[in-house]
């Protein structure tokens, strides 16, 4: 039973650069998370979908960065330009999301994409 | 906003010690309670959860009550072994959302 799927698991690239991270969510699930996992901020959630929309990008950090889902088993998660504070572990997560909205819904988590931006 | 504060780390304890690892939370509202962990190189998993004041959540050896009159969640284990090591993250959600937010994180060494 394959768990959330991530490509690459490692990334190293050079300021300035493209980079493209992916995501494969558990069969079934409905909802994907993207998270960003610091040193100095922690987790934080980037952006989440609901049945492959957006619902909120609100800690998508600015415009370098964008997402999408275009079906319901792939996610992208790209930064253009990268920049050597964009630097983290990238996480997804997918969930089955209720319809009662009891909020119970557990995630499950990837094994992250560690990006290195030199 | 809402926000979710653990003890400060790393803890560091000897096999078979007790443990406990300090969450409070602050929200608006009664949300939904978690405690995930990550193994060295790996996603977070969870570990239990609580959904309502004065339930316990338990997995592993581990545990969880929910109180609401002081707004917390603290995780203890009677008995921790080596490959408990791990950090370990409180959360919170609430019930009409799917976002959870979590704590800083608490690294966790077990020595033999």
């Amino acid at each position: 039973d394959a768990g959330v799927i991530q490509s690459p698991r490692h990334e190293v690239t050079e300021m300035g650069q493209e980079v493209t991270l992916r995501c494969k969510p558990i069969s079934g699930h409905n909802s994907l998370f993207w998270y960003r996992q610091t040193m100095m901020r922690g987790l934080e959630l980037l952006i989440y979908f609901n049945n492959n929309v957006p619902i909120d990008d609100s800690g998508m950090p600015e415009d370098r960065f964008s997402a999408k889902m275009p079906n319901a088993s792939f996610s992208t998660l790209k930064i253009q330009p990268s920049e050597p504070r964009d630097s983290a572990v990238y996480f997804c997560a997918s969930s089955l999301k209720g319809t009662g909205g009891a909020g119970t819904d557990t995630q499950y988590f990837g094994p992250g994409t560690r990006l290195t931006v030199l | 906003g809402d926000s979710v504060t653990q003890m400060e780390g790393p803890v560091t304890l000897s096999e078979e010690a007790f443990l406990t690892i300090n969450c409070t939370y602050t929200a608006t509202g009664y949300p939904s309670l978690f405690w995930y962990v990550q193994y060295p190189g790996e996603g977070l998993q969870l570990l239990l959860k609580a959904t309502k004041a004065d339930d316990k959540g338990s997995n592993k050896g581990f545990e969880a009550t929910y109180r609401k009159e002081t707004t917390s969640f603290h995780l203890e284990k009677g008995s921790v072994q080596v490959s408990d090591s791990a950090v370990y993250f409180c959360a919170l959600r609430f019930p009409s959302g799917s976002r959870l937010t979590f704590g800083e994180g608490t690294q966790l060494t077990v020595n033999p």
